[in-house]
């Protein structure tokens, strides 16, 4: 099993849907969790941290599950702007080793 | 403030030719990671230096890459010879601090790798 797994993509929507990605990690001594936002042949850019209780940052929704080690991204009326790809991201407490999934294409349409 | 600098962009070699790439992090980061993304795929850590010191190289494959932080500042990743399926874009990134806590990685534009 791979240490972080997420849908298959890509996801295409309209503008002003709502649309959710899903991601699980194997590895229970994970301790921090992020989701990353990379456009075309650009490089990975911090898009929020996930934190247990839950965290919101504008149109978007990140949601953490422990228990269930799974990990949930939301995003709310979509924008064209959004169209890129969505890459959960892992580590454990004390070390500074990202582990990324595979990510997600998110393609929004007019 | 300047992000992540890396060299070249771009640089399409032939199979068993060494190549290169350096990379400048933001400046007072003392931790510096160098990835490597396939086509479709997340980044996948080489290698991590606190200052000078690389302390996670389990990744690198050390019989053709080789990389150094002198200075504790700029690095440069090494290839020797590549391989076909070296072709990735490398990726550097830096943050402001390592082991017992998370900070923020600054990734860099990477280079795109193309070995024919």
């Amino acid at each position: 099993r791979k240490e972080v797994e997420q849908d298959p993509g890509p996801f295409n929507v309209p503008e002003g849907a709502t649309v959710a990605f899903n991601c699980t990690y194997s590895n229970s001594a994970s301790q921090s969790f992020f989701w990353y936002r990379q456009d075309c042949r650009k490089e990975p850019k911090l898009l929020m941290s996930v934190y247990s209780s839950g965290n919101e940052d504008g149109r978007f929704t990140a949601q953490l599950n422990r228990a269930s080690q799974y990990i949930s991204l939301l995003i709310r009326d979509s924008k064209l702007s959004d169209s890129a790809t969505y890459l959960c991201v892992v580590n454990k407490m004390g070390y500074s080793t990202l582990t990324f999934g595979k990510g997600t294409m998110l393609l929004v349409s007019p | 403030e300047a992000g992540v600098v890396q060299s070249p962009r771009y640089k399409i070699i032939e199979k068993k030719q060494p190549v290169a790439f350096w990379c400048n992090p933001i400046s007072g980061h003392n931790t510096l990671y160098w990835y490597r993304q396939n086509l479709g795929q997340g980044p996948e850590l080489l290698i991590r230096y606190e200052n000078e010191e690389a302390v996670d190289d389990s990744q690198l494959p050390k019989d053709r890459f080789s990389a150094e932080r002198l200075k504790g500042v700029d690095s440069t990743l090494k290839i020797q010879p590549a391989e076909l399926g070296d072709s990735a874009v490398y990726l550097c990134a830096s943050s402001s601090s390592g082991t017992g806590g998370f900070y923020e990685q600054y990734f860099g534009p990477g280079t795109r790798l193309t070995v024919t």
